[in-house]
């Protein structure tokens, strides 16, 4: 299984940009990189998919490395709300598990 | 709105006893998985379901089973419960393309004593 890499924890100031790295150097040609994240006594939610193309949505923007091995969320203004455990992970079209990495605890300082 | 439903939010068991954690999900979804969370271990994968009456194991299998009689029901079992399998549980279902996205439940926190 592909696997990706992201740093443990992450802080940022409110109404900042935040870009949350994302390795996956092992990626094939079909998995679609997608980001979930998690607040605080909830269940993941979805945030942004994409396959080569930077993708927009109006939670955040997904930035794809040419190579695809690295991928950056952006969240263009952080507020406290988007304290969050935030999962990057490699999805296939196949009948097979979705496995989840440890992800990045963002803290959103006011 | 409500796509993914778990059948108790909270749920407080003793060491034991057989214990039935119910998952739903509206949207005609093929896969299904069960998942714990426990601080410092992140997301775990217990079990998945790729169709109805199919199962495959996940990372942490041991101690659990699963039941699906019908599409939309995945059912996560408990034989005998333990105070290590005190967490959080937490439902999934998605369609099995890699462009669509997951949608989870809100979370069992389950207490064995």
């Amino acid at each position: 299984d592909a696997k990706t890499t992201q740093p443990n924890s992450m802080e940022s100031n409110e109404e900042e940009p935040v870009h949350l790295p994302c390795n996956h150097s092992t990626i094939s040609g079909t998995d679609y990189i997608h980001w979930y994240r998690q607040l605080p006594s909830q269940g993941p939610e979805y945030v942004i998919h994409g396959l080569t193309s930077n993708v927009n949505n109006r939670m955040a923007s997904l930035a794809i490395a040419e190579d695809r091995k690295s991928s950056t969320l952006i969240l263009h203004r952080a507020t406290l709300r988007d304290a969050a455990v935030y999962y990057c992970i490699l999805k296939k079209t196949s009948y097979d598990k979705v496995i989840f990495g440890p992800g990045t605890s963002l803290s959103v300082i006011p | 709105d409500v796509k993914v439903t778990q059948s108790s939010r909270y749920l407080v068991k003793r060491t034991g006893e057989k214990v039935f954690l119910e998952c739903v999900q509206d949207m005609d979804h093929e896969n299904m998985f069960w998942y714990r969370q426990d601080p410092g271990l992140g997301l775990r994968l217990i079990y998945f379901s790729y169709d109805v009456k199919m199962k495959e194991k996940g990372d942490i299998p041991e101690g659990y089973s699963v039941s699906r009689e019908k599409k939309e029901r995945f059912s996560l079992i408990l034989e005998s419960a333990s105070t290590n399998q005190t967490s959080m549980y937490l439902c999934a279902s998605s369609s099995p393309y890699s462009y669509t996205e997951a949608f989870f439940g809100q979370g069992t926190r389950l207490t064995v004593v």
